[in-house]
């Protein structure tokens, strides 16, 4: 059975500090994306990784995949409050594409 | 351009009842998929289709719940005989091939 795990489940971080994200998945995949969910809102895409060694940025976080360890981490850097909110890893598998297997996400609150 | 747009936002049903959940897509997008969110936990994909075409229906429960995407108007979630267990938010995403999903709102389902 796929699995996408994301560890740690819940991050309370203090503001400028650096933290990572880990999302491991089981099977092949060379597409990844990264969502954040603020609470009972929607979901907004925040990377599209897809290959090997991708590397993207954006502001304070950035994220990278390493399909060979089947890998992806969110790297935050120098925390502020407006980062909390949940944060999902998501793996496509479909060779058609759009069949997207979530993590079971990441709850990030960052306190002053 | 207006992004995926769900209706309702929310939507309360006795047990029993049939509940329809609608999603149009981002304009000139003709993939829909369609997940669930139980309380803390992360997405379930339930289907993707395309236009008057079910796709992918892996996730999609054996009884009670069906999908349409016809090829006029919005897609439909549809639950007939609700129960309890039905109760969570629902996310209908649109994309074109190949393409990052972007997500609706969500209608959030509660069962009386």
């Amino acid at each position: 059975e796929l699995k996408v795990e994301q560890n740690p489940l819940f991050l309370s971080m203090q503001e400028e500090k650096n933290y990572t994200i880990y999302c491991n998945y089981s099977t092949t995949s060379d597409r990844l994306y990264w969502y954040r969910q603020d609470p009972g809102k929607s979901l907004e895409s925040l990377f599209v990784l897809l290959s090997n060694g991708a590397v993207k940025q954006e502001g304070r976080l950035m994220a990278s995949l390493d399909t060979k360890a089947r890998l992806s981490t969110l790297h935050i850097t120098a925390a502020v409050h407006d980062l909390s909110a949940t944060y999902f890893c998501a793996v496509d598998i479909s060779d058609q594409g759009g069949k997207l297997i979530f993590g079971q996400g990441t709850e990030l609150s960052v306190k002053p | 351009n207006a992004g995926v747009m769900q209706n309702p936002r929310h939507l309360v049903r006795r047990r029993g009842q049939e509940a329809r959940l609608r999603c149009s897509p981002m304009k000139g997008h003709s993939h829909v998929y369609w997940y669930r969110q139980l309380p803390e936990e992360g997405l379930k994909f339930m289907v993707y289709l395309q236009k008057e075409n079910i796709i992918d229906e892996s996730g999609m429960p054996k009884e009670r719940f069906s999908a349409e995407f016809p090829k006029e108007g919005p897609s439909i979630l549809r639950i007939q005989q609700v129960v309890r267990g039905d109760s969570a938010a629902y996310f209908c995403a649109s994309s074109t091939q190949d393409q990052p999903q972007h997500f609706g709102d969500g209608t959030r389902l509660s069962i009386l």
